[in-house]
C-alpha cells in the first residue's frame, strides 16, 4: 500500500520567516511527487516533481525531490500571512492516482 | 488553466434523503474524474475513480451502493449520496484529469455536505 508522510503536522511562524515542509513517500512504480496548497476550499496545484535534484521554483516557493531517499521538501521564504494554509503532498505511481499525506498546517502571524 | 466546477458548494439535508453533487470540467475533456472525501483536519481520502462511459472503481471500504457515481460525458461526473446519514457529513471534492500521461489533477472547489 502506498504511503505518504508529511512533517511537521503544524507550524506557526511570523511573517518573514523561512519554513521547510517535509514529505516522505513509499509509492509503487513511483512517477511523480505533487505539492498542493489548500486554503478553505479545494487544493490548488503548486509543483510536480519527477526528477531528483532539480529544484522547481515559483516566487518565494521552491521544492526539490530526492528519489534515492524518497522524500521531498517545500521551502517558503519570507513568509506572508497569505501563505497560511494546509500544504498537501501526494505521491503518484503507476496508476497515476495520487496518494495524499495528511498535510502540514502552516499559520503565519503578522 | 483548467477549471473544474462543483455544484452545489454547500448542502444541508435531512437524514435519509439523497444528495447529488455535480462535477464539471469547464474547458477540457476529462477522461478520468476522482471523488475524494475530506474530514476536518484530515487529508483527502480517495473514494472512487470514474472513467467516462464505464463503471467507477471504488476504493476499499467505500460502499458503491451508497455512493453512486456516474460519468456520463467527458465533462460531467456526478456523485449521489443515497440515504444520507449524519456520519456522511463531510467535504466532498472532485478532481479531473485530462487524457494521456499528463497526471496533473485539477480540483473542484468542493461541496460541504451536512446531514441533520
Amino acid at each position: 500500500e502506498d504511503k505518504v508522510v508529511q512533517s511537521p503536522l503544524s507550524l506557526v511562524v511570523h511573517e518573514g520567516d523561512t519554513v521547510t515542509l517535509n514529505c516522505s513517500y513509499e509509492v509503487t512504480n513511483f512517477r511523480s511527487l505533487l505539492w498542493y496548497k489548500q486554503e478553505k476550499k479545494a487544493p490548488t496545484f503548486l509543483f510536480m516533481l519527477t526528477s531528483s535534484g532539480i529544484e522547481k521554483k515559483s516566487g518565494r516557493l521552491s521544492s526539490i525531490l530526492d528519489k534515492k531517499e524518497l522524500f521531498s521538501i517545500l521551502n517558503i521564504t519570507a513568509t506572508q500571512t497569505g501563505d497560511s494554509a494546509v500544504y498537501l503532498c501526494a505521491g503518484s505511481g503507476g496508476s497515476y492516482i495520487p496518494t495524499f499525506g495528511r498535510g502540514t498546517s502552516l499559520i503565519v502571524h503578522p | 488553466g483548467a477549471v473544474v466546477s462543483q455544484h452545489p458548494s454547500r448542502v444541508i439535508c435531512k437524514s435519509g434523503t439523497s444528495v447529488k453533487i455535480e462535477c464539471r470540467s469547464l474547458d477540457f475533456q476529462a477522461t478520468t474524474m476522482f471523488w475524494y472525501r475530506q474530514f476536518p483536519k484530515q487529508s483527502l481520502m480517495l473514494m472512487a475513480t470514474s472513467n467516462e462511459g464505464s463503471k467507477a472503481t471504488y476504493e476499499q471500504g467505500v460502499e458503491k451502493d451508497k455512493f453512486l457515481i456516474n460519468h456520463a460525458s467527458l465533462t460531467l461526473s456526478t456523485l449521489t449520496v443515497t440515504s444520507a446519514h449524519p456520519e456522511d457529513s463531510s467535504f466532498y471534492i472532485c478532481s479531473a484529469r485530462r487524457g494521456g500521461y499528463d497526471n496533473e489533477q485539477f480540483f473542484g472547489p468542493g461541496t460541504r455536505l451536512t446531514v441533520l
